[in-house]
This record gives C-alpha cells, structure tokens and sequence, in this order.
C-alpha cells in the first residue's frame, strides 16, 4: 500500500520556468510533510516542510502548498536553475521521530 | 560534526556471502534509520530504531538484521546475500530539535552490487 503517491516520475524545465512536483497522502493522522532534494552520489537533504495548520511555506524559490481536505501538497520552485537538477522526493509522518514515508521521487532536469 | 558516516561506500558481494553495513552519528540523535533506494522505488524503510536499545521493521525488513550497537552506531547485517539485495542503502537520523523540526539526516549511501 502506497501511502504518498508523488507525480510526476520525470520533469524537464526550462531554466527561469517553474517546476511543480505534486503529492497525494492517504493517511489524515500524517502532520508533518517534507520534501527532500537529492543530488546523485549524495543523500537525500532536507529542502523545505509544512504542518498542516497553514497551507502555503515559502523559502526562497522553494514553495510548499497544502490542501488538507484534499489530502495533497506540491512543491513549486520558481525561476528555475540548472543548479536545481536533482530528484526530489514528498514524505510524511505521523509523529515526532517516527519513520518518513517516502513518494517515489521525481527527477528534475532543468535545461538552458 | 561529520554528521551520519556509512562504511564502506561501495561493495561486491557474491550470492551468498553476508556482510555488515556500518552506520555512525555524532549528532546525539535518538533515531536511527536504515533505507534501501532502489530505481522508481524511491526511498523504502528497511529497519529503524527508535532509541538505543530498541528496533523495529520496517517496510522491506526481509533478508536483513539490525544492531543499535550504542546512541551512536546502527548496523545492518546481510546473512546470505542475493541478488535482489543490489541496490543503494542510505543511513539516517533525527532527534527533537524544535517542535517543528522532524529533519532526518542521511548518510552518503554504500551502492552495494550482488552478483
């Protein structure tokens, strides 16, 4: 059973554009949502996170939105770099300390 | 801090043989975390630890043991390699920082290959 379904798998921008990576959660006990960005030969790294009592974060280009009653959050990042190229990966937790689980990733090329 | 060390980064395995995957902290973290990536899988939960003393299975904990060996260290062992155990295994950690923060650190990886 999947419990975040991340789409899409794959995602070619071009530099200065937008890219928009979208994730579905089943379980409402979830209160913690994080993306995290991995660049290869690394591990992942912790790029942004939201609770679910605000719907938008923002960090930089980084956005976080969040629709609870829709039980979906998605990642923006605005003006998009080469530097940006990387998978990023949507996750959830119920509690403090409690294993992630991970969506499948998305891979982000952005060309110039 | 060198943040989550894994030992070693890279390793050949022939069907069968068994091998420990070392796994150290210096963040004085209570959890520890083993993942396996694997290509259009994404990150699966093999085993954790939710404090020294105590573990507990994960998504995918078949064909694997683990040891929290002390706070800091966390191993994971493979009795009789197989093939479909190739992948890349990713460490990781997290204590309570703030409220807000549930931040997991990963380790760089050991891409292991069974042959």
């Amino acid at each position: 059973q999947q419990q975040v379904k991340q789409s899409p798998q794959s995602l070619i921008v071009q530099k200065g554009g937008i890219s928009i990576i979208n994730c579905a959660y089943e379980n409402t006990a979830f209160d913690y949502f994080p993306w995290y960005q991995q660049f290869p030969g690394k591990g992942p790294a912790l790029l942004i996170a939201i609770r679910p009592d605000v719907s938008e974060k923002k960090e930089g280009r980084f956005t976080i939105s969040f629709n609870k009653s829709a039980k979906q959050f998605s990642l923006h990042i605005m003006d998009s770099q080469p530097g940006d190229s990387a998978t990023y990966f949507c996750a959830a937790s119920i509690l403090r300390d409690t294993p992630l689980v991970f969506g499948k990733g998305t891979r982000l090329s952005v060309i110039a | 801090n060198a943040g989550v060390t894994q030992t070693p980064k890279f390793q050949v395995l022939k069907t069968g043989q068994s091998m420990t995957l070392q796994c150290a902290q210096d963040m004085n973290h209570n959890s520890m975390y083993w993942y396996r990536q694997d290509p259009g899988m994404g990150l699966r939960l093999i085993y954790y630890s939710a404090s020294e003393g105590t573990t507990d299975k994960g998504e995918v904990p078949n064909g694997y043991n683990v040891s929290r060996l002390n706070k800091r260290e966390f191993s994971l062992r493979l009795e009789s390699a197989a093939p479909s155990q190739t992948s890349v295994y990713f460490c990781a950690s997290s204590g309570t920082t703030t409220y807000f923060s549930y931040e997991q650190y990963f380790g760089p990886g050991t891409r292991l290959t069974v042959t």
